[in-house]
């Protein structure tokens, strides 16, 4: 399995609503990564997490709550958000928190109302 | 403060051609600098890259060029095929980091 599974694709979500965005690899990779991704704009990193550890945190609002339940799962939990966090959110995998060579998955791309 | 720039949104080229992309970098403390190719409603994929100490690497059809003192690196696509047609992010490491600053993108558009 060399894939980064991503669910929903598609998401529809009012600004009073909680919802999650689920990613999951079984490549044994110990790095995962959430990017955000605006139209016409490149990929922005917004949390790593190394060994299923909170290592980086790129000044996300806290109404972007991320969790690792495992070593092949990642959460992104979404409350009270706004129509501009309308994106594309993508996850990524890599072997070691080091390596550069990402397996993205498809993304879901979120629209909020 | 855009550290990784790629300045054509958009290139055509025709099918056989040779397709070049271009990416300008500011940030002297990216150790890996990388291709992904991304299609639409697809996550991107990694395509090749290359080290800060190198200056060339080859895949296939695929070349990386890295200039350093021009802080410039390109992608040639020899020939292009029509399959090539997809949005092109150069991507580049910090050093010790687990971040990759993406630059903006390069749409190719490969005409029959």
């Amino acid at each position: 399995d060399t894939e980064v599974t991503q669910t929903p694709k598609h998401l529809v979500m009012g600004m009073t609503n909680k919802k999650s965005l689920k990613c999951e690899q079984h490549m044994g990779h110990r790095a995962m990564y959430w990017y955000k991704q605006k139209a016409k704009k490149p990929p922005e990193l917004m949390f790593v997490y190394s060994y299923e550890k909170l290592s980086i945190n790129e000044s996300v609002p806290s109404r972007f709550s991320p969790e690792c339940p495992n070593s092949s799962l990642l959460n992104l939990h979404l409350h009270a958000l706004q129509p501009e966090d309308s994106a594309l959110y993508l996850c990524a995998s890599s072997q070691e928190r080091t390596s550069y060579g990402y397996t993205f998955g498809s993304g879901t791309r979120l629209t909020v109302v | 403060d855009q550290q990784v720039k790629q300045n054509s949104p958009s290139l055509s080229v025709q099918e056989g051609r040779i397709s070049i992309l271009n990416c300008d970098y500011t940030n002297s403390m990216f150790d890996y600098f990388l291709w992904y190719k991304k299609y639409p409603a697809e996550g991107p994929t990694f395509l090749i890259s290359i080290s800060s100490i190198k200056d060339k690497n080859e895949d296939g059809r695929f070349t990386v060029f890295l200039n350093k003192s021009a802080k410039h690196l390109s992608l040639h696509i020899v020939p292009s095929q029509p399959g090539d047609s997809a949005v092109y992010f150069c991507a580049a490491r910090i050093q010790g980091a687990q971040k990759l600053v993406f630059g903006q993108g390069t749409r190719l558009t490969i005409n029959p």
